[in-house]
């Protein structure tokens, strides 16, 4: 069974709206998750690092200030777009790990179009 | 040189095919590999880990080379169902949060065809 859960999977909305994404470890506790985008027939690309209790670690070229992470407990974390734009339209995709060196699991996504 | 660098493919197989999927990395100290398989417009899922002796899955193989830094992917007896896109992904071992950080492959189409 899933052990990631991800919601909403789908969202549509109009410019300028702000769309809150979350990702949910299920029956264990994730210090840290990751976000992910994915453009259409492109390859799966880093955000951002969430750590529980403390900022998160953005990648470079990611705007910190236009998605905002929160990791306010062990096993939710979330991602908030701000102001979202077309150019935000994408698949965004959390993933968590039981421990360090271990496979990630993911969720099952969120497709966001913005219209 | 990239990270983790795959074939982008597409590989175009008929059935009952044996296809195999490199996946070569740049960093020594890596720690952990994984292959994953990703369906369109689908979230990424893990299909193996891959052990320094090599493990098998049913028709499915994963292979270490420390010594070369790469890792492999072999399907036997390919069915249509195996129609994917398959990512590699590699632990780099680093310290505190990144030690849970994967690196991906940008991965490689694969076809399987009647």
């Amino acid at each position: 069974g899933a052990v990631v859960s991800q919601h909403p999977s789908r969202v549509i909305c109009k410019s300028g709206t702000s769309v809150k994404i979350e990702c949910r470890s299920l029956d264990f506790q994730a210090t840290t998750m990751f976000w992910y985008r994915q453009f259409p027939k492109k390859s799966l690309m880093l955000m951002a690092t969430s750590n529980e209790g403390s900022k998160a670690t953005y990648e470079q070229g990611v705007e910190k200030d236009k998605f905002l992470i929160n990791h306010a407990s062990l096993t939710l974390s979330t991602l908030t777009v701000t102001s979202a734009h077309p150019e935000d339209s994408s698949f965004y995709i959390c993933s968590a790990s039981h421990q360090g060196t271990k496979p990630q699991h993911f969720g099952d996504g969120t497709r966001l179009s913005i219209l | 040189r990239k990270e983790v660098e795959q074939d982008p493919g597409p590989f175009n197989v008929p059935e009952g095919a044996t296809v195999a999927f490199n996946c070569t990395y740049s960093n020594s100290a890596s720690q952990s590999f994984f292959w994953y398989r990703q369906d369109c417009r689908k979230e990424p899922k893990l299909l193996m880990s891959v052990y320094s002796s090599g493990n098998e899955d049913g028709r499915f193989t994963a292979q270490l080379n420390r010594a070369s830094q790469y890792i492999s992917l072999l399907i036997r007896d390919s069915k249509l169902s195996d129609s994917a896109t398959y990512l590699c992904a590699v632990n780099m071992g680093s310290t505190g949060a990144g030690s849970y950080q994967l690196t991906f492959g940008k991965g490689t189409k694969l076809s399987v065809i009647p």
